[in-house]
């Protein structure tokens, strides 16, 4: 049962262009969201996070935004550039700080090509 | 560089062999995963291990078990090792509860089972 569901496999946009990246889940108890970027040959890195308590976070080029009603997030980026082009998992905790343990459950990844 | 670091970056073994995949965190997290990223399944985590002392099964522990040698390293041993369990293997480190902070990962071991 995948609890986060990133159904687009692969997306390509042109440089300069918005890259709208999408991630569904299905567990309630999931109160905190992240986004990683994954080059080949490297562990992912941290992008950037949202709790349940907000429906949008911005980090530069970067904002994730949160329908928890519908529950989905997605990541735009905006401006788009080559060096974005990389595969981007959003990943989802319940409960962080307590019993959870800060266990992640990742979606399947995305691969982001943006074209110069 | 502090960091988390995966050894061996890569590993063939034939079917039935076992092997060690090591990891070391200098951040002084209390809590360590170890996870296998396979082509469209995402990340899954194998074992965690909250803190010093305590590990717990992931979402696919089976053919697997773990060591928390101490609060940098977290082993992930492979008893007989089988084809299904080819896959790029990777550890991370985060601070006890706070998910929220991200997970620092390693470069991953790129392990073939023939």
């Amino acid at each position: 049962d995948q609890q986060v569901k990133q159904n687009s496999p692969s997306l390509s946009v042109q440089e300069g262009r918005i890259s709208i990246l999408n991630c569904d889940y299905t567990n309630s108890m999931f109160d905190y969201f992240l986004w990683y970027k994954k080059y080949p040959a490297e562990g992912p890195t941290f992008l950037i996070s949202i709790s349940s308590i907000k429906d949008k976070n911005e980090d530069g080029r970067f904002t994730v935004f949160l329908n928890k009603s519908a529950k989905h997030l997605s990541l735009h980026i905006v401006p788009s550039q080559p060096g974005d082009s990389a595969v981007y998992f959003c990943a989802a905790s319940a409960g962080a700080g307590g019993t959870s343990y800060g266990k992640l459950t990742f979606g399947q990844g995305t691969i982001l090509t943006v074209h110069p | 560089n502090a960091g988390v670091t995966q050894t061996p970056k890569f590993q063939v073994l034939k079917t039935g062999q076992s092997m060690t995949l090591q990891c070391a965190q200098d951040m002084n997290h209390n809590s360590m995963y170890w996870y296998r990223q396979d082509p469209g399944m995402g990340l899954r985590l194998i074992y965690y291990s909250a803190s010093e002392g305590t590990t717990d099964k992931g979402e696919v522990p089976n053919g697997y078990n773990v060591s928390r040698l101490n609060k940098r390293e977290f082993s992930l041993r492979l008893e007989s090792a089988a084809p299904s369990q080819t896959s790029v293997y990777f550890c991370a480190s985060s601070e006890w509860g706070e998910a929220n902070y991200g997970y620092t990962f390693g470069s991953g071991t790129r392990l073939t089972v023939v």
